[in-house]
């Protein structure tokens, strides 16, 4: 247990559902990520927080996705009119990052969302 | 845009070195990094190496960087039924503001 958890570890939807997914990192880390792993695949970078800042979006994030950490604590990412492509894992990660270097910069990733859409 | 190539699987027998390549082609890439990904678990950083060293160990653990070739590696040494899992190459730039994986290789390891 890395101390980043996620909400819902599991969440089977029907295509044209809204689904909302939610991370809380550890309580100290500044920046957080979302990622999108499908099967035999890396993960892909959707986008990153700084604070309640999002500094930066991947070209992956439609426009059907919005991510949100209004208090630079939690995050929420939302899909709207969910497609078959959407099945995936959806992980957060998050690091401290208040320094420079690698080794603030460590990710701590947690056990994901796993989406399934019918 | 930032492309990671791995092989995707390698078979070692138990106290064997295991060596997992990974190619890269974003020039600008900072730090590299090898994570692990075990089955139903999330991935847990094993190292990272900054872009103007050449090879860095720590334990069983080798990576060399060849930033010319842009080709990383990571040796492992003595490897165990317990090393078996995914591998995950990748990179990131200075400002951390953005991480990109390879596809993974699968490391088995027989007995």
């Amino acid at each position: 247990d890395t101390g980043v958890s996620q909400d819902p570890r599991h969440k089977i939807t029907k295509r044209g559902q809204n689904v909302t997914f939610r991370c809380d990192p550890i309580s100290e880390h500044n920046r957080l990520y979302w990622y999108r792993q499908t099967l035999g695949q890396g993960p892909e970078f959707l986008t990153y927080f700084q604070n309640e800042a999002q500094l930066e979006k991947s070209r992956l994030l439609s426009d059907r996705f919005s991510a949100e950490r209004p208090k630079g604590s939690f995050s929420t990412l939302e899909i709207q009119r969910t497609e078959q492509g959407d099945s995936a894992m959806y992980l957060c990660a998050s690091s401290l990052g208040r320094l420079a270097g690698a080794g603030y910069n460590e990710q701590f990733f947690g056990p994901g969302t796993r989406l399934t859409v019918l | 845009g930032e492309d990671v190539e791995q092989s995707l699987f390698l078979s070692v027998r138990e106290g064997d070195s295991s060596v997992i390549n990974c190619t890269y082609t974003d020039s600008s890439s900072t730090y590299l990094y090898w994570y692990k990904q075990e089955p139903g678990a999330g991935l847990q950083l094993l190292t990272y190496i900054f872009s103007n060293m050449d090879m860095k160990q720590d334990q069983r653990l080798t990576v060399l960087l060849n930033k010319k070739d842009k080709h990383l590696s990571l040796r492992i040494a003595d490897t165990q039924t317990g090393d078996s899992a995914i591998y995950f190459c990748a990179g990131s730039l200075y400002n951390f503001n953005k991480f990109y994986f390879g596809s993974g290789t699968k490391l088995n390891v027989k007995p």
